[in-house]
């Protein structure tokens, strides 16, 4: 079965320190692979997206991830935080079909101002 | 587009009682997934509807929920009886088929409490 693992349940960080969120899924197919992060009381959105193509993939608010075919890996980076940037944040993965999303079991990331 | 629209945002009911979570997707779109999150769980996928039919619905789990879409418009997760442990946050999303097209939207959620 399919499954995305995140390894970081909880991140604690200062303003201004760099951030990689680790990603990693199981299925050896053809993947698309998402970013969502939630903000307090709200709902998913959208941070970036991987299809195909340059595997540094750059979203929105100065984040990027990098697809890594080989270690089956998808991390989440910003080289520097901002308080705005607490949130959680799931990874997930849609092998094609169907549509269906299978996500990871997100990160808590704490930016301490 | 106005979004994924879902309502109530809050639910507050009493062990035992029916709950009716609502839908409204993105028009156009022909996929709605409706997902539960707790502490415990992250986030699960209950069922997923293409085209107003069910297509995967092992992550309900049990008969007590069940979930219909009569038409491209709406869609509605019933929980019947409900019990304490389906305290959660209940989100809908759609998407639009098609290759590249994956990416979905998601509603602002239920907040459902059962006490």
């Amino acid at each position: 079965a399919q499954s995305v693992s995140q390894h970081n349940h909880h991140v604690i960080l200062s303003e201004a320190a760099s951030l990689e969120l680790g990603c990693n899924y199981s299925y050896g197919g053809t993947v698309n692979l998402f970013w969502y992060v939630q903000y307090p009381g709200q709902h998913l959105q959208l941070l970036l997206k991987y299809f195909s193509g340059d595997p540094l993939v750059k979203g929105i608010k100065g984040f990027e991830a990098e697809f890594i075919k080989s270690k089956f890996s998808f991390n989440l980076r910003k080289p520097s935080v901002q308080w705005s940037d607490t949130a959680e944040y799931f990874c997930a993965v849609n092998k094609g079909a169907g549509n269906m999303l299978t996500f990871g079991g997100g990160t808590r990331l704490m930016v301490k101002p | 587009d106005a979004g994924v629209i879902q309502s109530p945002r809050h639910e507050v009911t009493e062990m035992g009682q029916e709950v009716t979570l609502r839908c409204k997707p993105i028009s156009g779109h022909d996929y709605l997934f409706w997902y539960r999150q707790t502490m415990m769980r992250g986030l699960e996928l209950l069922i997923y509807f293409n085209n107003n039919v069910p297509i995967d619905d092992s992550g309900m789990p049990e008969d007590r929920f069940s979930a219909k879409m009569p038409n491209a418009s709406f869609s509605t997760l019933k929980i019947q009886p409900s019990e304490p442990r389906d305290s959660a946050v209940y989100f809908c999303a759609s998407s639009l088929a098609g290759v590249g097209n994956t990416e979905a939207f998601f509603g602002q959620g239920t907040r459902l409490t059962v006490v």
